[in-house]
């Protein structure tokens, strides 16, 4: 069974940092696209990150874009997004959902259950 | 960026109805779209892809059309388990973005 497990969230003062974990299992991990995906409280969701099979391409969200790192270690079947200088606004359930085996094939699928980032004083 | 617009943000709808949620791309996707279902507390589920394509297991009474700027998702007999909200996405260039979603609720 494809499954995706998130890890890392809790409470961060702003200005604090964080690093979130998506174990994957039931799939070739090192043949497929990664991405990271929020939704604060009641809002729509919000894509913040892919990362390529290989980790060579990277993409952000300007909303992260120098806060955030994206990296996966393939040999351990995992991805992780590196959380700088957390701002109240990045409070949200975070995602990891699956692209694609092959290029052009971006379509999030599966998700894992997410993981809540809360950025608090 | 490529901004995703949904409409309605709400429908209520009866189990046995048809209903129908549209997505317009401010400019060309080409068919790089796809269509999520998103319950309360749970993570997205992949309905649609590239426009009009059912993802396996994904019940036959869901299907997508459209291409260029002008999307739809249709559920063709709503059941019970459909009452959830509806995402657009597109996968056409970065940034990914969402539509905003639209709330299928009870009438």
């Amino acid at each position: 069974e494809v499954q995706l497990v998130e890890s890392g969230g809790g409470l961060v003062q702003p200005g604090g940092s964080l690093r979130l974990s998506c174990a994957a299992s039931g799939f070739t991990f090192s043949t497929y696209e990664m991405n990271w995906v929020r939704q604060a409280p009641g809002k729509r969701l919000e894509w913040v990150s892919y990362m390529s099979s290989s980790g060579s391409n990277k993409h952000y969200a300007d909303s992260v874009k120098g806060r955030f790192t994206i990296s996966r270690d393939n040999a351990k079947n995992s991805l992780y997004l590196q959380m700088n200088s957390l701002r109240v606004e990045d409070t949200a359930v975070y995602y990891c959902a699956r692209g694609g085996a092959v290029a052009a094939s971006n379509w999030f699928d599966p998700w894992g259950q997410g993981t809540l980032v809360t950025v608090s004083s | 960026d490529i901004q995703m617009t949904q409409s309605p943000s709400s429908v209520s709808a009866s189990v046995g109805d048809r209903v129908t949620i549209t997505c317009r791309a401010s400019q060309g996707i080409s068919t790089w779209l796809a269509w999520y279902q998103q319950k309360p507390g749970k993570a997205p589920n992949l309905l649609i892809y590239a426009a009009s394509s059912l993802q396996s297991g994904v019940p036959s009474r869901f299907s997508g059309s459209g291409s260029g700027t002008d999307f739809t998702l249709t559920i063709s007999s709503l059941q019970p388990e459909d009452f959830a909200t509806y995402y657009c996405r597109q996968a056409y260039t970065f940034p990914l973005d969402f539509g905003g979603g639209t709330k299928v609720e009870i009438k």
